[in-house]
């Protein structure tokens, strides 16, 4: 099982340009989640997802946006970018419901120049 | 603001040391604490969890400590070893399932 899959794993944009985050998991769960990493600090959710049609805004929702049309995928949209968005990106997946376990994907490096 | 509250930042043990990590929260309506490890160009990976009805959780070498009253847990990890070396982060969620994550502790088991 390949799980929670993202893609690409390492990019580069300039300031003012877009790109979209990949992800995709194959557990057939209903549950996606996004989230931002910085430097010693821990993760911070950004959007999430609880079935395909879906979404809400998490902590840190500005300057991105979501989108769920299946319940394989939940990409991520960054409009325009600025070199706050610089981070590490992960997608995570997790079955309905309370105290279930969320599987990570192994992230997108981002920097903004 | 939901808060997590993790420390130490960082710890050095040597191999069969016991280091000791320990975060506390604000929100009362928490109900799920996980530790997640990660490993360098990982994503983080489910370790161990505890609801707040029990005290204590062991799984292998693992432990978590949860203090209901005082709002606190600890992860301790027994005869820790040079491949637990790793970022460990506590988390909270509530009914929802939406994690809130602590800081992280960067742990380094000395062979």
């Amino acid at each position: 099982n390949a799980g929670v899959t993202q893609t690409p794993k390492f990019r580069i944009l300039k300031i003012g340009q877009s790109m979209t985050l990949q992800c995709t998991q194959d557990m057939n769960h209903n549950y996606m989640y996004w989230y931002r990493q910085d430097p010693g600090m821990g993760l911070k959710l950004i959007y999430y997802s609880v079935g395909a049609g879906i979404t809400d805004k998490g902590e840190v929702p500005n300057g991105y946006n979501v989108s769920r049309s299946t319940t394989e995928d939940f990409p991520l949209r960054l409009e325009l970018a600025a070199p706050s968005q610089t981070s590490v990106y992960f997608c995570a997946s997790s079955l309905q419901g309370s105290n279930q376990p969320q599987h990570f994907g192994d992230g997108t490096r981002l920097s903004i120049l | 603001q939901q808060q997590v509250k993790q420390s130490p930042q960082s710890l050095i043990v040597q191999k069969g040391g016991i280091p000791i990590i320990n975060c506390a929260y604000e929100n009362t309506a928490f109900d799920y604490f996980p530790w997640y490890q990660q490993f360098p160009g990982k994503g983080p990976a489910l370790l161990i969890a505890i609801r707040p009805d029990v005290s204590e959780k062991k799984e292998g070498r693992f432990t978590i400590s949860f203090n209901k009253s005082a709002k606190q847990f600890s992860l301790h990890i027994m005869d820790s070893q040079p491949g637990d070396s790793a970022t460990y982060f506590c988390a909270a969620a509530n009914a929802g399932n939406m994690l809130t994550f602590g800081g992280g502790t960067r742990l380094m088991v000395k062979p």
